[in-house]
């Protein structure tokens, strides 16, 4: 049972371009939100991340929005760089849970 | 002065032999994690300990066995190992605090049983 969805699986944009990539997610209790950043040979890392009680959080060119009431939230990269290919997880826990359940992952290629 | 430290990086061994794989945080944090990612990049966690006590066992065959000697360590042990067992297996920590939830990742230890 995928308690996260995500998609699309894969994404090709532009130099420039914004992708924008979706999770939907079951459980109501969830209230962290983080996206991970995955470059081949290595581990995940923090993105940015979000709770429930804002609609919207920007860290530099990288945005989540998260809507509480349709249980999805997405990923916006801003002037998308070809050093932003990777592989973009969304995840989901509830505070007291050891728990991060991720997304399928997306693979984003951002070409010159 | 990585934040968390797993060895080996690479991991290639035949089936039915047993290997363990280790790992180290720096970061002070209670909470340590197994997950593995497979050939599809879906990650999923297998265990979870906290403060050196298992606090999830995600219906991993029993084959693989996790071990805390300590606050900053956690081993996975593998037995008799299987072509399925083929896979990045990641290793993380974290505080668990509302405030600061944050997971910080290994490099991750590909495993290739042929």
């Amino acid at each position: 049972q995928q308690q996260v969805k995500q998609s699309p699986q894969s994404l090709i944009v532009q130099k420039g371009g914004i992708p924008i990539i979706n999770c939907a997610y079951e459980n109501t209790a969830f209230d962290y939100f983080p996206w991970y950043q995955q470059f081949p040979g290595k581990g995940p890392a923090l993105l940015i991340a979000i709770r429930p009680d804002v609609s919207e959080k920007k860290e530099g060119r990288f945005t989540i929005s998260f809507n509480k009431s349709a249980k999805q939230f997405s990923l916006h990269i801003m002037d998308s760089q070809p050093g932003d290919s990777a592989t973009y997880f969304c995840a989901a826990k509830y505070d007291s849970s050891y728990k991060l359940i991720f997304g399928s992952g997306t693979r984003l290629l951002v070409r010159p | 002065d990585t934040a968390v430290s797993q060895t080996p990086k690479y991991l290639v061994t035949q089936m039915g032999n047993d290997k363990s794989i280790k790992c180290e945080q720096n970061l002070g944090h209670d909470t340590m994690y197994w997950y593995k990612q497979d050939s599809k990049k879906f990650l999923k966690i297998m265990f979870s300990y906290n403060n050196k006590e298992l606090i999830i066992n995600e219906t991993v065959p029993n084959r693989f066995s996790p071990k805390s000697p300590d606050k900053a360590h956690l081993n996975l042990h593998i037995n008799s190992l299987e072509l399925g067992d083929s896979a990045v297996y990641f290793c993380a920590s974290s505080p668990h605090d509302r405030e600061n939830t944050e997971a910080f990742f290994g490099q991750g230890t590909r495993l290739t049983v042929v």
